[in-house]
């Protein structure tokens, strides 16, 4: 039983396209977050979520909208793709203190390609 | 700032021999400093992690040791075998939130048979 999942696996579009990327975790965890991955594998922190509220909003266009309707899910919707959006997208679950320094649970990852 | 900054890009040992990744942080605050190993199409997953009361975590073949004051904590991976080869981040937490950890730029370890 996956712990941290995400759909869809690989996703390929086109430019200018809308799409979404979704993720669910049966950990209980109160945090999740978004990574976006590059071909060099530097890992990136997009955003995070504790409990449903926004707690980490990077430097992200504002094409990338993430929405979380419950705490154990966490979406990505990206409006009109551009070719470097093309990326591994990664989800991820942490338990949620406030302490900082969790362990932090990958789902398997969405390969993007935006033609 | 927010800065974790990790070394060597690349590392290539011969099978059996020992390999070390290190890495430095700039916020002297931090206090959590995981080591997460990612296989070729896989995700990340934590290996091991240290905390800033201890300076040295050992478990089985690999162990990370941690200087505060030179701000820098290492991987050291010993009597590597081939499923050893994969990307080794190092992270550190960052300053604006509890919750966000900043990743180092990776390590690219391959085992020569």
């Amino acid at each position: 039983d996956t712990a941290v999942s995400q759909t869809p696996k690989y996703l390929v579009t086109q430019m200018g396209n809308d799409k979404s990327i979704k993720c669910e975790q049966n950990l209980g965890h109160d945090t999740m977050y978004w990574y976006k991955q590059d071909s060099k594998k530097f890992l990136k922190i997009m955003f995070s979520y504790n409990n449903k509220e926004l707690i980490i909003n990077e430097t992200v266009p504002n094409r990338f909208s993430p929405k979380s309707p419950d705490k154990a899910h966490l979406n990505l919707h990206i409006n009109s793709l551009e070719l470097g959006d093309s990326a591994v997208y990664f989800c991820a679950s942490s338990l949620g203190g406030t302490s900082g320094g969790e362990t932090q649970y990958f789902g398997p990852g969405t390969r993007l390609l935006v033609l | 700032g927010e800065n974790v900054e990790q070394h060597p890009s690349t590392l290539s040992v011969q099978e059996g021999d020992s390999a070390v990744i290190k890495c430095t942080y700039s916020d002297s605050a931090s206090n959590y400093f995981p080591w997460y190993k990612q296989e070729l199409g896989k995700r990340p997953q934590l290996i091991i992690d240290i905390r800033s009361n201890v300076g040295e975590k050992k478990d089985q073949r690999i162990a990370v040791t941690l200087n505060k004051t030179a701000k820098h904590f290492s991987l050291h991976i010993t009597e590597t075998q081939p499923e050893d080869s994969a990307v080794y981040f190092c992270a550190a937490p960052g300053s604006s939130s509890a919750s966000k950890i900043i990743f180092g730029s990776g390590t690219r370890l391959s085992i020569r048979p």
